[in-house]
C-alpha cells in the first residue's frame, strides 16, 4: 500500500511566522512531489511540486526533499491569514497523473 | 481560458440507482483525471483518461467507470450506489500526461440516501 502521511493538524501560527508542514511517503518509486491548497469548500489547487533532492523556492513558498529520509517539507514564511487552509502533500506513482494524497494538514494563521 | 468545469454541482440520489457526472477539462487539456473526496478517506484517485483511452486506474470496485470522449471531455458512471459513495468528486485536467499538475474542477457532490 503506497501511503503519503500528514499531521492533520490543525497547525496555529501567528501571522508573520514561518509555518513548516511536512509529509512522508511510503513508495521510493515516487519520483515527484507536491503540494496542493485546498480552501474550505474549494477544491484543491497546485501551489508547489519538486523532483529533486534538496530545496526549491517559490516567492514565500519552499518545498524541501529529502528521498534518503522519505520526506517532504513546505515552508511558508511570512504566513498570512489568507494562508489558512488545508494543504495536501501528493506524491506520484510514476504514472501519469495517478497521484497518491496525504490527509492533509490543517493551517491556520492568525492574525 | 475558462476553467475545469463539472456537471451537476450537487445531486441526491438513492440506493441501488445509478449516476452520471461529466467533467469538462480546460481548453487543449487531453489529460482528465477523477478523484474521490471524503472526510475520512481523503482524496482518493479513481482513474485517468488520455486520448480517450483509461491511462490508470485506482483501487476502486467495477462499480466505478469512465469514459473519455474525442473532444476531452469525460464522464464518469457510478452505478448500483451505496451509502458510502457519497462523497465529492473532483475531475482535475492536466496539459500533458505525465505532470501532476492537476487543474480541479469545483466537484460534484454525491449524496447517497
Amino acid at each position: 500500500q503506497k501511503e503519503v502521511e500528514q499531521n492533520s493538524g490543525p497547525l496555529s501560527v501567528p501571522e508573520g511566522a514561518i509555518a513548516s508542514l511536512n509529509c512522508t511517503y511510503s513508495d521510493r518509486g515516487s519520483q515527484s512531489f507536491f503540494w496542493y491548497r485546498q480552501y474550505s469548500g474549494k477544491s484543491p489547487e497546485l501551489i508547489m511540486f519538486i523532483y529533486s533532492n534538496g530545496d526549491k523556492e517559490d516567492g514565500r513558498f519552499t518545498a524541501q526533499l529529502n528521498k534518503a529520509s522519505q520526506y517532504v517539507s513546505l515552508l511558508i514564511r511570512d504566513s498570512q491569514p489568507s494562508d489558512s487552509a488545508t494543504y495536501l502533500c501528493a506524491g506520484d506513482n510514476n504514472a501519469g497523473n495517478m497521484l497518491t494524497f496525504g490527509g492533509g494538514t490543517r493551517l491556520m494563521v492568525k492574525p | 481560458k475558462a476553467g475545469v468545469t463539472q456537471t451537476p454541482r450537487y445531486l441526491i440520489k438513492t440506493r441501488g440507482q445509478q449516476v452520471t457526472l461529466s467533467c469538462s477539462p480546460i481548453s487543449g487539456h487531453r489529460s482528465v483525471s477523477w478523484y474521490q473526496q471524503t472526510p475520512g478517506q481523503g482524496l482518493q484517485f479513481l482513474f485517468e483518461y488520455f486520448s480517450e483511452t483509461q491511462r490508470n486506474k485506482g483501487n476502486f470496485p467495477g462499480r466505478f467507470s469512465g469514459r473519455q470522449f474525442s473532444n476531452s471531455r469525460s464522464e464518469m458512471n457510478v452505478s448500483t450506489l451505496e451509502l458510502g459513495d457519497s462523497a465529492l468528486y473532483l475531475c482535475a485536467s492536466s496539459l500533458v500526461q505525465i505532470t501532476g499538475e492537476l487543474f480541479f474542477g469545483e466537484g460534484s457532490r454525491l449524496t447517497v440516501l
